[in-house]
Parts: structure tokens; C-alpha cells; sequence
């Protein structure tokens, strides 16, 4: 159960697109479409923002979307806010019945 | 308002006992699986184990098979997370997060925490 490979740090400014990645392999990332991001402010409960590779729950910005190629998932932020400064953390089902976190990316603005 | 509590943290030595609690309340709890995750200092996001809707099954990752059960009483919306034979490396944030019905890999709503620590 090794955790998922994300970059440490993502930056950019505010208005731009940055692009999170998450490496798995074929026994999770690569094995289903079961894939889900988290926003993380410190102190506060996590938030989803992606779930199954590319759905986006209701209620949250279309500013994040998801997508998954091969054993690598990827979380795409548009229009770059302040507010979007947190740790950003993918998560997988796995072959064997568990689950995984990504390492987690912090992303500053 | 949907919600999830938990309770029961607190400061336990090596080789302990805890249990911690969640509560539920704003949706119907039965129909649920429920994860447990958690979250050491300086650290990020661990999966710890899940239990089906029903209560009949849980799994646990390596890290915490054999020492820590989940249960739940489907009856009083709660689920509990006990924790034996506890270790310093299991010091952590502990939070409780739901999933959708249908879905596999979508925590929707999450606890605020609760802290354990595990000190001599």
C-alpha cells in the first residue's frame, strides 16, 4: 500500500492553470476509474472536489477538473484564486479492496 | 444538516487503548459505508479502514490490521474506530468521512478530527 506519487509543491499566480499529477500503478490508479481529489485547508476537514477520475460533485467550482491517463490522474485548476492556496491530495481504490492517499501537493498562489 | 463528530481523542502511551466515536446525523446512516482516516503531524492524508453500510465487513490498511477494529451501530448513527496495542507512530488527527451510495471513491463529508497521541 504505498501512497500515490504527487509533487511536493505546485505555485501560480492568481488567473492561471496548474496541473496536479498522482502516479499510482495498474493494482489502483491505473486498475479503475475510481480516483478522487481533496482540497485540504489546515485545521479544516478536507474537501472532495473530484470524484471517479473526472465528476465533479455539485456545488463545487467547474474551475477544478479531473482526468486520468494510464496509471497517472491529474487535477487541473483554472482561474488560479488565493483561496485555492491548500494541499491537494488524490486517492485511489486499490486490487486489494483498500484504498490509497496520494502524498499530497501543496499549492501556493 | 449533513454532519459527522467525532469524540473519544486524547493523550494514551504506547501499548494503550482507545476508542474513538462518530456521530452522524443528517442523512440515513444505515445506507452508508463509513472510512476512517487520519492524519499525523506534518504528514498527509492516510486511509486507515472501512466498514459496509450493514456493518458485516470491514477492511484495514497494513499499517493498522490486527490492532484496530471498526464497528458501528447503525441504531444510534454511530461509528467507532478501537484502537489497540498503539504505537508513536500512530499519533494522528483521526477524522470519519462517509461515501455515496453507488459510488466507491468519493469522501463527501468528513469529520472535523479528533487528536490522538501517543506518548510516553
Amino acid at each position: 500500500q504505498s501512497a500515490l506519487t504527487q509533487p511536493a509543491s505546485v505555485s501560480g499566480s492568481p488567473g492561471q492553470s496548474i496541473s496536479l499529477s498522482c502516479t499510482g500503478t495498474s493494482s489502483d490508479v491505473g486498475g479503475y476509474n475510481y480516483v478522487s481529489w481533496y482540497q485540504h485547508h489546515p485545521g479544516k476537514a478536507p474537501k472532495l472536489l473530484i470524484y471517479e477520475a473526472t465528476n465533479r460533485p455539485s456545488g463545487v467550482s467547474d474551475r477544478f477538473s479531473g482526468s486520468k491517463s494510464g496509471n497517472t490522474a491529474s487535477l487541473t485548476i483554472t482561474g488560479l484564486q488565493a483561496e485555492d492556496e491548500a494541499d491537494y491530495y488524490c486517492y485511489s481504490f486499490t486490487s486489494g479492496h483498500t484504498y490509497v492517499f496520494g502524498t499530497g501537493t501543496k499549492v501556493t498562489v | 444538516e449533513v454532519q459527522l463528530v467525532e469524540s473519544g481523542g486524547g493523550i494514551i502511551q504506547p501499548g494503550g487503548s482507545l476508542r474513538l466515536s462518530c456521530a452522524a446525523s443528517g442523512f440515513t446512516f444505515r445506507d452508508y459505508w463509513m472510512h476512517w482516516v487520519r492524519q499525523a503531524p506534518g504528514t498527509g492524508l492516510v486511509w486507515v479502514g472501512r466498514i459496509t453500510a450493514e456493518g458485516s465487513g470491514a477492511n484495514y490498511a497494513d499499517s493498522v490490521k490486527g490492532r484496530f477494529t471498526i464497528s458501528r451501530d447503525n441504531a444510534k448513527n454511530m461509528v467507532y474506530l478501537q484502537m489497540n496495542s498503539l504505537r508513536l507512530e500512530d499519533t494522528a488527527v483521526y477524522y470519519c468521512a462517509k461515501i455515496p451510495v453507488g459510488v466507491v471513491s468519493a469522501l463527501d463529508v468528513w469529520g472535523q478530527g479528533t487528536m490522538v497521541t501517543v506518548s510516553s
